[in-house]
C-alpha cells in the first residue's frame, strides 16, 4: 500500500524568500517519488523524480527534492522564491508493479511582493 | 501523438443529460488515469487502466459515471444523468508501467452543468 502527506494546503512566502513544501509518503516497497506543478488553468506538469539514484534531486526552475528514508520525506525546496512560483504542487508515488500513482492533496503556493 | 490529448476542452451541459469525455494518450503508454478536480481542489482518483488488466474503479464516485478503454488507444469517460456536483475539471494522464516514468497529463475537459 502507498500514501502521500502533503503538510499545509497553502503555503505563503514573500518574494525572494525560501520556498519549502512538505512531502511525506508511506509505501511497502522502495518508492519513486515525483513533485508536479500545475499553473493557474493548466494540466500538471513534472518539476522533478526520484528513481533511486541520486538522493539529491534538481529539476525545473530551480527547485530540487531531497529523498531522506529514514523519514520517510521527499520535500520540495527552492532557495529563492519568485511570483511566478505561484501554482499548486502535488507530491506523487508509485513504484514498479503495477501500483497505481498516488498523489497527495496538493499545497498552493502564494508568493507575496 | 506528442502529447495526451482531451475532447472537448469545454463542455457545458445541462442537469439530467449525458456526457461523454475522451482521452488520447501518448502512444504505447500502458496505464491510464482519470481524475476529478473540483474547483480550488487537489485530485480526485477516478479509475486507472493498466494494460489489459482489470482496470481499478475504485475511484468512480457513483454508478452514474463509467469508462472504457479498448487497448491501449482512447479511453472515454461517460458521466449519465449529469449533476450540477459533477461540475469540475476531468484530467486524463497516461504513462508506462515503469514506476520509475511520470505521468503525462492532457489539458483537461471543464464541465459545466447548468
Amino acid at each position: 500500500a502507498q500514501s502521500v502527506t502533503q503538510l499545509g494546503s497553502h503555503v505563503s512566502v514573500s518574494e525572494g524568500a525560501l520556498v519549502l513544501l512538505r512531502c511525506n509518503y508511506s509505501s511497502s516497497v522502495p518508492p519513486y517519488l515525483f513533485w508536479y506543478v500545475q499553473y493557474p488553468n493548466q494540466g500538471l506538469q513534472l518539476l522533478l523524480k526520484y528513481t533511486s539514484a541520486a538522493t539529491l534531486v534538481k529539476g525545473i526552475n530551480g527547485f530540487e527534492a531531497e529523498f531522506k528514508k529514514s523519514e520517510t520525506s521527499f520535500h520540495l525546496t527552492k532557495p529563492s522564491a519568485h511570483m511566478s512560483d505561484a501554482a499548486e504542487y502535488f507530491c506523487a508515488v508509485s513504484n514498479t508493479g503495477g501500483f497505481k500513482t498516488i498523489f497527495g492533496a496538493g499545497t498552493r503556493l502564494f508568493v507575496k511582493a | 501523438g506528442a502529447g495526451v490529448s482531451q475532447s472537448p476542452s469545454n463542455k457545458v451541459t445541462e442537469k439530467g443529460k449525458d456526457v461523454e469525455l475522451r482521452c488520447d494518450p501518448i502512444s504505447g503508454h500502458t496505464a491510464l488515469y482519470w481524475y476529478r478536480q473540483r474547483l480550488g481542489q487537489g485530485l480526485e482518483f477516478l479509475i486507472y487502466f493498466q494494460g489489459n488488466s482489470a482496470p481499478d474503479k475504485s475511484g468512480l464516485p457513483s454508478d452514474r459515471f463509467s469508462a472504457e478503454r479498448t487497448g491501449e488507444s482512447v479511453s472515454t469517460l461517460t458521466i449519465q444523468r449529469t449533476q450540477q456536483e459533477d461540475s469540475a475539471v476531468y484530467l486524463c494522464a497516461s504513462t508506462t508501467l515503469q514506476g520509475s516514468t511520470e505521468a503525462f497529463f492532457g489539458q483537461g475537459t471543464r464541465l459545466t452543468v447548468v
